[in-house]
């Protein structure tokens, strides 16, 4: 049964990088039946999908985060990361890693979630 | 993108009751349909996808039906335990885009 637990700290300030680790048990990162991902979730509001990653480097964005989103994976320490750019108060969110499977593209494990806030 | 657009917003219903929330994209997504149950403080958990396959572990009052552009999710006899915010999110291609959520509550 994969894992997933988020890191990173929990606050930013504006105009800074939000940056997080996702750390996998139970699974490899370089598995060919995963995309790793990660979703937000502003506090009260629904769920935005922010981005996909395959092991090998294929990555599919948000477009309307596209300009400030980085993804990576590390196969050696079995983790992936996000960074998002010059973050604002609107960045302020729980921000979940996620499995993406590649068949049928369902989310179909995720981390517990951690609230990130953008505030000076 | 695809536009996911889901209603009712809310629901209030009694234990036993039958529920049904529904889902439209803004263009045909033929079967590639999910939807999730998330509780408060919690990530949330896959219920259906394929529009209609259950996911293991679910229990079987939970539904899906639909293809195209318009599908639902029917919970046939609402229990205490399914109090909670549901979302569709259409699998059929990158960007990947959710409802805005329909919050289930128990009367």
């Amino acid at each position: 049964q994969l894992q997933l637990q988020e890191s990173g700290p929990g606050l930013v300030k504006p105009s800074e990088t939000l940056s997080l680790t996702c750390t996998v048990s139970g699974g490899s990162v370089s598995s060919g039946s995963n995309y790793w991902g990660w979703i937000r979730q502003p506090p009260g509001k629904g769920l935005e999908w922010i981005g996909n990653m395959f092991y090998s480097g294929t990555s599919y964005y948000n477009p309307s985060l596209k300009s400030r989103v980085t993804m990576s994976v590390d196969t050696s320490k079995n983790q992936f990361s996000l960074n998002l750019r010059s973050v604002t108060a609107a960045d302020t969110a729980v921000y979940y890693c996620a499995t993406t499977a590649t068949t049928t593209r369902t989310i179909d494990y995720w981390g517990q979630g951690t609230l990130v806030t953008v505030s000076s | 993108d695809i536009q996911m657009t889901q209603s009712p917003s809310s629901v209030s219903a009694s234990v036993g009751d039958r529920v049904t929330v529904t889902c439209r994209a803004s263009q045909g997504i033929s079967s590639w349909l999910a939807w999730y149950q998330q509780k408060p403080g919690k990530a949330p958990k896959l219920l259906i996808y394929g529009a209609s396959s259950l996911q293991t572990g679910v229990p079987s009052r939970f539904s899906g039906s639909g293809s195209g552009t318009d599908f639902t999710l029917t919970i046939s006899s609402l229990q205490p335990e399914d109090s909670a915010t549901y979302y569709c999110q259409q699998a059929n291609s990158f960007p990947l885009t959710f409802g805005g959520g329909t919050k289930v509550e128990i009367k």
